[in-house]
């Protein structure tokens, strides 16, 4: 069973800095393509960014240059760097896990999921 | 990229057949049959409950059936029951590694 689980969430005031971590368990983990899932309060679930297998990462426009993704395979985790937060990055991040094979595509629905961890962006 | 539309709630009573529908554009729903569904239970770990437009994960209730036609794709629930109060959330592939999201359906159960 393909297990996820998030860390690192908390309360940071605007223009601060964050790092979410997300440990994986019950799969290849070289090979995981893991994505990064927030809702905000009220809202719904947003894609924020993913990072495939060999360490290619790609970020949704509202974060691009300030949220990073990256892996550490050696310690099974996947990290979401967040910079410059904003209030409006207050929200539950979720780590997912990618998978589906289609032609040549690749990682098109989100088989596991964490609980999340919160993330408080105030002053 | 704009999120998939769906409706914002959708209510019936317990034994009801309901249905949640997914509106995107050629470039995502209507170019690609990798349409996803999953239910949320608010504090809880969201849950695929279809894959492929179709296709359900093992273990998943054959009460939850999906389909799509041009750039819409819907979701089933028959026979429906308490625990399937939740919110509902639909996504598509857009190409290019891709994944655009649904805004929600709160599904009420009567």
């Amino acid at each position: 069973e393909v297990q996820l689980v998030e860390s690192g969430g908390g309360l940071v005031e605007p223009g601060g800095s964050l790092r979410l971590s997300c440990a994986v368990s019950g799969l290849t983990f070289s090979d995981a393509w893991v994505s990064w899932v927030r809702q905000a309060p009220g809202k719904g679930l947003e894609w924020v960014g993913h990072i495939k297998k060999g360490g290619a990462a790609d970020s949704a426009e509202p974060v691009k240059g300030r949220f990073t993704v990256s892996r550490d395979d050696s310690k099974h985790t996947i990290y979401l760097q967040m910079n410059s937060l904003k209030t409006e990055d207050t929200a539950v991040y979720f780590c997912a896990h990618n998978a589906g094979h289609y032609d040549d595509i690749w990682g098109y629905f989100l088989a596991s999921w964490g609980q999340g961890t919160l993330v408080t962006v105030a002053s | 990229q704009s999120a998939l539309t769906q409706p914002a709630s959708v209510s019936g009573s317990p034994g009801q057949l309901i249905t949640i529908s997914c509106t995107g554009t050629s470039s995502d729903v209507g170019n690609y049959n990798l349409v996803s569904w999953y239910q949320h239970h608010p504090g809880k770990a969201p849950k695929l409950i279809i894959y492929e437009v179709t296709k359900r994960p093992s273990g998943v209730s054959s009460r939850f059936s999906g389909s799509k036609s041009g750039i819409t794709a819907s979701l089933t629930i028959s026979g429906l029951q308490p625990e399937d109060e939740a919110d509902y959330y639909c996504c598509s592939y857009a190409g290019s590694d891709t994944l655009l999201l649904g805004g929600g359906t709160k599904v009420t159960v009567l």
